[in-house]
């Protein structure tokens, strides 16, 4: 499985807005990118997905480098309920095995 | 709200007892359900994948005849550890998939004393 890396922890200030990185130097071309995100004793929650374009939901938006090599989740406007730690995860389309690396951990202060 | 729920919350057992714990898809069907688990600190790992019908896929280093995963219905996949040791206290979560995403149960804390 192609590996990400994320930086192992972030800090940023509530309502402002929030760049978090993913590389995926070794991504393949029917990798989707994944982010997911867990708040404290709770299981993990869906964020986003995305190939090519980049992505906007109600929660974040993903952006995605033209080489595909790297991408960045965005919240527009973090809140403290935003304080958890995210995951970027390559999966191959049909799969569903999703293998966790240590994400970020990202703190808003109020 | 929740899509997949857990049950139980959060388990105390003594040493050498076994405990069940459920994990149901609420409004879909699941084939195939996923089971992690987590020690404090560290991230999510995945412990085996459940099929409905079939033998559960173990990890690598996953003993699957201390987790005993049960797949007998479309919306109920069951990990039970048998013979439960200190070592195994964690954090269990499992997952079902719908459509493009994954829902994952709100987890199970285990304390073995």
């Amino acid at each position: 499985d192609a590996k990400t890396t994320q930086p192992n922890s972030m800090e940023s200030n509530e309502e402002e807005p929030v760049h978090l990185p993913c590389n995926h130097s070794t991504i393949s071309g029917t990798d989707y990118i994944h982010w997911y995100r867990q708040l404290p004793s709770q299981g993990p929650e869906y964020v986003i997905h995305g190939l090519t374009s980049n992505v906007n939901n109600r929660m974040a938006s993903l952006a995605i480098a033209e080489d595909r090599k790297s991408s960045t989740l965005i919240l527009h406007r973090a809140t403290l309920r935003d304080a958890a730690v995210y995951y970027c995860i390559l999966l191959i389309q049909g799969a569903q095995k999703l293998v966790f690396g240590q994400g970020t951990r990202l703190t808003i202060n109020p | 709200g929740a899509v997949v729920s857990q049950h139980p919350s959060w388990v105390i057992c003594k040493s050498g007892t076994s405990v069940k714990i459920e994990c149901r898809s609420l409004d879909f069907q699941a084939t195939t359900m996923f089971w992690y688990r987590q020690f404090p600190k560290q991230s999510l790992m995945l412990m085996a994948t459940s099929n409905e019908g079939s033998k559960a896929t173990y990890e690598q280093g996953v003993e699957k005849d201390k987790f005993l995963i049960n797949h007998a219905s479309l919306t109920l996949s069951t990990l039970t550890v048998t013979s439960a040791h200190p070592e195994d206290s964690s954090f269990y979560i499992c997952s079902a998939w719908r459509v493009t995403e994954a829902f994952f149960g709100q987890g199970t804390r285990l304390t073995v004393v």
